[in-house]
């Protein structure tokens, strides 16, 4: 139990659905993250929002929508998704500013497996 | 721009086998130095981490040195159980932005130990 928490755990949509992602931390954090997992390639950073505001987005389609109504919940909203964006998608949150012994430590759920069709 | 390097998977132990597997790194400035791991079916938990050169981390028996002059953070067990089969995944924390982290991870290296 790492504190945040993921539903749903597996999900699999057509092209042309609408779907959400959530995310909720039980930490107190601060920051929250999402990011993507798929075979053979290094984490994707896609978004983070401090303090509840957007503050990094790494060239993500746009038919990736994250939303953060706030500090303890995190969205991911989906439509009209490829093929190519099957993977898990993983939430993190951290305190920041961190510093010292809780420099750059990120606190991660146990992901949504996304299978689009 | 920051990236970490560790060896392909996967890596194959008997039980009880010594374990190694190397991270190197390049970044600006002074990162922090992390191990995940990845357990089947899970999210990523942090094993150990190393704030500056020349600490060692060290978590359920695996540890990590900082090691500055060779830009490395390898992992090292002495002896491996069925149950520390998982992926293992290398990061750096790049410190430059303020109000969030930016971790940059390698690519995983899966273990596998047998009985």
């Amino acid at each position: 139990e790492t504190g945040v928490t993921q539903t749903p755990r597996h999900l699999v949509m057509g092209m042309t659905n609408k779907k959400s992602l959530k995310c909720e931390q039980h930490l107190g954090h601060n920051a929250m993250y999402w990011y993507k997992q798929s075979a053979k390639k290094p984490l994707e950073l896609m978004f983070v929002y401090s303090l509840e505001e957007r503050v990094e987005n790494n060239s993500v389609p746009s038919r990736f929508s994250p939303e953060c109504p706030n500090s303890s919940h995190l969205f991911l909203h989906l439509h009209t998704l490829q093929p190519e964006d099957s993977a898990l998608y993983l939430c993190a949150s951290s305190q920041e500013p961190g510093g010292g012994e809780n420099t750059g430590e990120l606190f991660f759920g146990e992901g949504s497996r996304l299978t689009v069709l | 721009g920051d990236s970490v390097t560790q060896m392909e998977g996967p890596v194959t132990l008997s039980e009880e086998a010594f374990l190694t597997i190397n991270c190197t790194y390049t970044a600006t400035g002074y990162p922090s130095l992390f191990w995940y791991v990845q357990y089947p079916g899970e999210g990523l938990q942090l094993l150990l981490k190393a704030t500056k050169a020349d600490d060692k981390g060290s978590n359920k028996g695996f540890e990590a040195t900082y090691r500055k002059e060779t830009t490395s953070f390898h992992l090292e067990k002495g002896s491996v159980q069925v149950s520390d089969s998982a992926v293992y995944f290398c990061a750096l924390s790049d410190q430059m932005n303020s109000g969030y982290s930016t971790l940059t991870f390698g690519k995983g290296t899966m273990l596998l130990v047998s009985p």
